[in-house]
């Protein structure tokens, strides 16, 4: 898992609760990215960041906030959480150049209710 | 422009058979074409990739074969295992943005049967 960590592993939250899910890396690699898989959809990318404190948004980023104050940690906050944002969460990393492949967390399982 | 479409999106094998997963894009832009393997409770790994420059690449069992002109490529499992049995996702990568950014297949569910 190229020393990616998420936490929490599996959260259960209200609708309307702020939520903050946290990926730790520890191989210092520039990118990193927030994805959310659900059935058929594959992956889709939320967020991404190309260095601290630099963000943008990606394919499904309403709803979604995210911020990154240290090279080997990015949050995803959830403002206000919806039922359509129940998902597994992943975050990714890269270390940039000329080497594309990304690497993946284990995961975090949300369920909003 | 940005869709990458997967097929099927399930796949019953027998133990010692060929699996093969195939996957279609639009935007000629991409320029790097992951293929991730993933199971149950854990992130997607790193399976096999090509670059387009290239029209196969083959790594142990797995083969990517890939046809820029069709704007398709594939995966193919030769004697797949049992052990193979997971959900696997292709991808394709473009510079988009301030960085590189992959849009994924919806993904195949393979089973290999003992």
């Amino acid at each position: 898992d190229a020393g990616i960590t998420q936490s929490p592993r599996h959260k259960v939250t209200e609708t309307g609760t702020p939520v903050t899910l946290r990926c730790h890396q520890t191989e210092n690699h520039r990118y990193m990215y927030w994805y959310r898989q659900d059935p058929g959809h594959g992956l889709r990318l939320i967020h991404y960041s190309y260095g601290v404190k630099d963000t943008d948004k990606g394919e499904v980023s309403d709803g979604y906030s995210v911020s990154r104050s240290k090279t080997e940690d990015f949050l995803l906050t959830l403002e206000s959480a919806t039922s359509s944002q129940t998902s597994v969460y992943f975050c990714a990393t890269r270390t940039g150049g000329m080497i594309y492949e990304q690497y993946f967390g284990p995961g975090t399982r949300l369920t909003v209710t | 422009q940005q869709q990458v479409k997967q097929s099927p999106q399930s796949l019953i094998v027998q133990k010692g058979g060929i699996s093969i997963i195939n996957c279609a894009y639009e935007n000629t832009a991409f320029d790097y074409f992951p293929w991730y393997q993933q199971f149950p409770g854990k992130g997607p790994a790193l399976l096999i990739a090509i670059r387009p420059d290239v029209s196969e690449k083959k790594e142990g069992r797995f083969t990517i074969s890939f046809n820029k002109s069709a704007k398709q490529f594939s995966l193919h499992i030769m004697d797949s295992q049992p052990g193979d049995s997971a959900t696997y996702f292709c991808a394709a990568s473009i510079s988009s943005g301030s960085a590189r950014q992959l849009t994924f297949g919806s993904g195949t569910q393979l089973t290999v049967l003992p």
